[in-house]
């Protein structure tokens, strides 16, 4: 079973910027695509976008387009996602999780992280 | 609001059958596979159910997905304890060009 591991829980100020991190398996990492999903408080499940780690191929849900940034570094199987300047709106807790995909759209999300809750103050 | 729709809850007591709905369009369901999750409390979504009927290994044969036109549905049989949970339904959308989710429905088992 893929494991991915999530950075520690955060805890931030408005304006503020944050690079949250999700560890995958050396050893495939960079064959799998890894998405991103956001859970604000009490709320349900929003996909946020896919990184390829093996070319950083990104796509980006229209609603997080320009409001975050995802990226990788395959050489040590990791995937990020990045706030330049957070808001109070952004305390949620982020998924990452292995995409099974066809022809490059994603169809589900295979293998979870234990997720990474971002709290952030105004 | 959604773009998937799914009744906020449903319940059962043990042993029953429960169903649940998801609701959406001929740019999402219509036109793509359908995916369920199961988020027990406090923890991270599973993939319960993907491509409309598969379960992963490991998910009891008592959840069963399907998918008719822009619905689909998934059934817990046998309903346990241990069922009680959030359950999403997901699937691309091609006008929306991104994975959406349903709202989420609560399972209580009474």
């Amino acid at each position: 079973e893929v494991q991915l591991v999530q950075s520690g829980a955060e805890v931030k100020k408005a304006g503020e910027s944050l690079k949250i991190s999700c560890k995958g398996p050396g050893y495939s990492f960079y064959t799998y695509w890894i998405a991103w999903v956001r859970q604000m408080p009490g709320k349900g499940l929003e996909w946020m976008g896919i990184i390829y780690p093996g070319d950083s191929d990104t796509r980006y849900s229209p609603s997080f387009q320009g409001q975050v940034t995802i990226s990788a570094d395959k050489s040590i199987s990791t995937a990020y996602l990045q706030w330049s300047g957070l808001k109070a709106s952004d305390t949620a807790i982020y998924y990452c999780a292995t995409v099974v995909t066809r022809q490059d759209v994603p169809q589900y999300f295979q293998h979870w992280g234990q997720g990474t809750l971002v709290t952030v103050s105004s | 609001q959604s773009v998937l729709t799914q009744p906020p809850s449903a319940s059962g007591t043990p042993g029953q059958r429960v169903i649940m709905s998801c609701s959406g369009s001929r740019s999402n369901i219509g036109s793509n596979t359908v995916n369920w999750y199961q988020q027990l409390p406090g923890t991270a979504p599973k993939l319960l159910i993907h491509s409309n009927n598969q379960r992963p290994l490991g998910v009891p044969d008592r959840f069963t997905g399907s998918k008719s036109g822009t619905s689909a549905s998934l059934a817990i049989s046998g309903l346990q304890s241990e069922d009680e949970a959030d359950y999403y339904c997901a699937a691309w959308d091609d006008s929306l060009n991104a994975y959406v989710f349903g709202g989420g429905a609560k399972v209580t088992v009474l």
